[in-house]
């Protein structure tokens, strides 16, 4: 079956790291996805991962486990402008998304 | 960028209207779109997937009468939410694939649809 699992919220301090985990189960798996959301927008791409290994991109990281179908997102140097729901999505062979629930991440000063 | 728009990101209507919402591919051409709800503090559910030229591949549980999508041109798809009731009133989203993407999907900025 397609399963997607990730936290419902996390809180993290200004400054700080933070690693949002998120775990997938998708036939003809095609590539793992992050998506920021504010409240009230629509999602902003963060990062695509298909092959194994960390991918890093400024302040956000990436990293992808296919054998353990298990992806994180890493966020250092937390702004307050980070606060949101990061949205985590995995494609399977026909190029759909399979969507997680969403992480609430709240930024404390 | 590839960027995406929708129009209108706001609608208030009357019960039993019809809502048409555009989403546009504005410097790319989109092979495929793609039509999400999203319910507040839910994930995104995908509603259906439209190919230029062809019928809309609608998922399962959503009325396909209820919900006309018309992809007329390779930037252009329409969403009519046709006799609207309160339970539909929700975030709609639109994204869309460029021929050469296909992994990336750009995301419009969404229509909010409250319904009396």
């Amino acid at each position: 079956g397609q399963n997607i699992d990730q936290p419902t919220e996390m809180t993290a301090t200004e400054g700080a790291i933070v690693q949002i985990n998120c775990t997938y189960q998708t036939s003809g798996f095609n590539g793992l996805f992050w998506y920021q959301q504010h409240a009230g927008e629509a999602p902003t791409f963060l990062s695509y991962n298909v092959l194994d290994g960390l991918e890093e991109k400024g302040r956000f990281s990436s990293f992808l486990s296919r054998s353990k179908g298990y992806s994180y997102l890493l966020l250092k140097e937390l702004q307050m402008k980070d606060s949101a729901s990061y949205l985590c999505a995995s494609m399977d062979s026909n190029y759909q998304l399979i969507w997680g629930a969403g992480t609430k991440l709240i930024i404390k000063p | 960028g590839a960027v995406v728009s929708q129009h209108p990101s706001w609608v208030i209507c009357k019960s039993g209207t019809s809502v048409k919402i555009e989403c546009r591919s504005l410097d790319f051409q989109a092979t495929t779109m793609f039509w999400y709800r999203q319910f507040p503090k839910q994930s995104l559910m995908l509603m259906a997937t439209s190919n230029e030229g062809s019928k809309a591949t609608y998922e399962q549980g959503v009325e396909k009468d209820k919900f006309l999508i018309n992809h007329a041109s390779l930037t252009l798809s329409t969403l009519t939410v046709t006799s609207a009731h309160p339970e539909d009133s929700s975030f709609y989203i639109c994204s869309a694939t460029t021929g050469t993407s296909l992994e990336t999907q750009y995301f419009g900025p969404g229509t909010r649809l409250l319904v009396l």
